[in-house]
């Protein structure tokens, strides 16, 4: 089954730049999707295609792509960034089977 | 304002079929590409994609789990329905619902419904 590996956890000072990667096979050509969960809430999605903010996320929040891995980059941390980012997308097979990562967990010191 | 929000028990038993319901408002899921998914997250894990029932009744099922799920919808309840049959304890999980935008992916979710599966 299709896989999507994320590290389990980044930790970065406040104000630093965090880094999340998330890598699998069938990258290069579906869309990737992130999602922030804080505890005791449900998921809120940061980046959509890749690289595309929704309405209300903050600009230190970008996405990009190389290969097969997609990055989400959070700049100038701050306190309330800590929380379980998961990453999304979809096998290659063209029957739209999605799967999540595994999870990263970024710790704000 | 779209919004979700899933129901059904809060607690099966081992052997039982969950049925779990979505009740969404602020979309209409007979809207080309719009989609309704689910997806769970035992205690302290991640995230689990399920299933995904789209606005043309097409249905999509995690590989794993595809012989002990369905899908439905029912346009005119704004609900989507999604049953699990043969419950065992690691099914125990916070079931989340989601709308899916053709571009956006899962852009809103429900609060989640937590189900325990005991004796």
């Amino acid at each position: 089954s299709y896989e999507l590996t994320q590290p389990p956890s980044v930790s970065v000072s406040p104000g630093q730049t965090a880094r999340i990667t998330c890598s699998g096979d069938a990258l290069p050509k579906q869309y990737a999707y992130w999602y922030q969960q804080k505890p005791g809430q449900a998921p809120v999605l940061v980046i959509y295609k890749d690289s595309e903010r929704p309405s209300g996320i903050p600009e230190r929040f970008s996405g990009s792509s190389s290969g097969t891995t997609v990055t989400l980059t959070i700049s100038g941390v701050q306190a309330e960034d800590e929380a379980d980012y998961y990453c999304q997308s979809a096998d290659s097979s063209g029957t739209s089977i999605w799967v999540f990562g595994g999870g990263t967990k970024l710790t704000v010191l | 304002q779209i919004t979700l929000k899933e129901s059904g028990p809060t607690l099966v038993k081992p052997t039982q079929t969950l049925t779990l319901t979505c009740t969404f408002s602020g979309f209409s899921l007979s809207t080309s590409g719009v989609g309704v998914g689910w997806i769970r997250q035992p205690p302290g894990k991640a995230l689990e994609w399920l299933a995904l029932i789209y606005w043309n009744d097409d249905k999509r099922y995690s590989p794993s789990l595809k012989s002990r799920l369905t899908i439905t919808k029912d346009t005119s309840k704004n609900q989507v329905v999604l049953t699990m049959t043969n419950m065992d304890p690691v099914d125990t999980a916070t079931y989340y619902c989601a709308h899916s935008s053709p571009i956006k992916g899962l852009d809103y979710w429900g609060q989640g419904t937590l189900v325990t599966v005991s004796s």
